[in-house]
């Protein structure tokens, strides 16, 4: 059974950045995508962009465009998400999530991370 | 871009009820459709994909149908543990999650 296990909980100053690890285990990592979803407090899901790990190439959700980088450690079956130039905005629960059908990202968020709560506050 | 618009955006019902959300897109996006359920605190749980594919191990009262532009989620008899937040999601293009039904206890 694929779990994904995320970093603990975050308090950042405004201008700042955050990265949050996943790391995986069970099945495959390299070919099945590591989507980023946010969710804001009372608010609904957001994705973020993903990953192939095999591919190593990212791809972004517009929005977030030039602010988050999503990378991968295929050695330790890892993947980053980093947010930068924070705002109170970006206070949420970052999740991530692995891909049901390999060599996409445009797919399914089969399994889910615990969330990690990022709170940006001066 | 893609617009997915669910309703209701909060729905009261009883155990027992038949319950039905649907997700409409702004464009056709063939079967590309799956449905989340999510409790408070929670990661969401994949429930349906490919629009009507119900994920292994989600109980058979929950269904899904649809394609193109119109989706619906419906349960046969909404259960104590039903009561939580869904979203669509579409993966025609980019993975884009409609706004949530929040399923509450009338």
């Amino acid at each position: 059974q694929v779990q994904l296990v995320q970093s603990g909980a975050e308090v950042k100053k405004p201008g700042s950045s955050v990265k949050v690890s996943c790391k995986a285990s069970g099945g495959t990592f390299s070919s099945y995508a590591i989507s980023w979803v946010r969710q804001a407090p009372g608010q609904g899901l957001e994705w973020m962009g993903g990953i192939i790990p095999i591919f190593g190439t990212a791809n972004y959700a517009q929005k977030f465009q030039g602010r988050v980088t999503i990378t991968t450690d295929e050695s330790t079956s890892t993947a980053y998400m980093e947010l930068s130039s924070l705002r109170s905005e970006d206070t949420a629960v970052y999740y991530c999530a692995r891909g049901s059908r390999p060599m996409t990202t445009v797919t399914t968020c089969e399994f889910w991370g615990q969330g990690t709560l990022v709170t940006v506050s001066s | 871009a893609i617009q997915l618009t669910q309703s209701p955006s909060s729905l009261s019902a009883s155990v027992g009820d038949r319950v039905t959300i649907t997700c409409r897109a702004s464009q056709g996006i063939s079967s590309a459709l799956a449905w989340y359920q999510q409790k408070p605190g929670k990661a969401p749980k994949l429930l349906i994909y490919d629009a009507s594919s119900l994920e292994s191990g989600v109980p058979s009262r929950f269904s899904g149908s649809g394609s193109g532009t119109d989706f619906t989620l419906t349960i046969s008899s909404l259960q104590p543990e039903d009561f939580a937040t869904y979203y669509c999601q579409q993966f025609n293009n980019y993975p884009l999650f409609g706004g949530g039904t929040k399923v509450e206890i009338k």
